[in-house]
């Protein structure tokens, strides 16, 4: 399938260890923040998100921490898997507008790799 | 059920000639987005539909791009005189809502496969 992991920074982790993934925004009047997964030859794929008032939420597996001090982002993956492979982008939205469009401004991208 | 689906799945086109790229959205959704993502890039918006009204085109690099969603279902992502820079995957994605900001649900953006663009 097609590689969409070329040139992007790399994380390499064993299996049932935590994967930490970090990220940098730009705009600090974004107000909404996802964080997808995106395994080869496929689109990204939601895995959770979070409001800019609330600085951490949890999911099953995984925790998103919000900075907004700093405008950083982590993605927390608890009991890494095998499966957890792939490309993993954060993406953040400005507060909507009023016109309707919900335009999603993606980061560079992690590559985790997880080792049996 | 089904997904958002694309097709093709990929495309070779010699430089100047023109391409369509398909997007089926899943059914009933509002919103559909294209979004363009280079090789060991995060995808990068392009433009935004709510119904069959194209509200935003913003991220359109050229006029060679032209989207269009006639009946609010289907929708062609054209590009004429292409470039090899326009070499990239091109996703499109859907979701219920009107595309306000917001949570997992009714703003979900849910992403099709991708068509992969190369133009030699």
């Amino acid at each position: 399938g097609e590689s969409v992991g070329l040139h992007l920074p790399t994380l390499s982790v064993q299996e049932g260890d935590n994967s930490i993934i970090n990220c940098a925004y730009s705009n600090s009047a974004s107000d909404y923040f996802i964080w997808y997964k995106q395994e080869s030859g496929k689109g990204p794929q939601f895995i959770i998100d979070i409001r800019s008032n609330m600085d951490k939420r949890q999911g099953q597996r995984v925790t998103v921490l919000l900075n907004k001090t700093v405008k950083h982002l982590s993605l927390q993956i608890a009991a890494t898997q095998p499966g957890d492979s792939a490309v993993y982008f954060c993406a953040e939205s400005p507060p909507d507008s009023g016109a309707g469009s919900y335009q999603l401004t993606f980061g560079k991208g992690t590559k985790l790799s997880v080792i049996p | 059920g089904a997904g958002v689906s694309q097709s093709p799945r990929y495309k070779v086109a010699k430089r100047g000639q023109d391409v369509a790229l398909r997007c089926d959205p899943i059914s009933g959704h509002v919103s559909l987005f294209w979004y363009q993502q280079a090789l060991g890039q995060g995808p990068e918006f392009l433009t935004y539909f709510q119904n069959e009204a194209q509200l935003d085109k913003s991220g359109l690099p050229s006029d060679r791009f032209f989207a269009e969603r006639p009946e609010g279902s289907v929708s062609t992502l054209k590009i004429q005189r292409t470039q090899q820079e326009d070499s990239a995957v091109y996703l499109c994605a859907s979701s219920w809502g009107l595309g306000l900001a917001g949570g997992q649900g009714i703003n979900e953006q849910f992403f099709g496969p991708g068509t992969r663009l190369t133009v030699l």
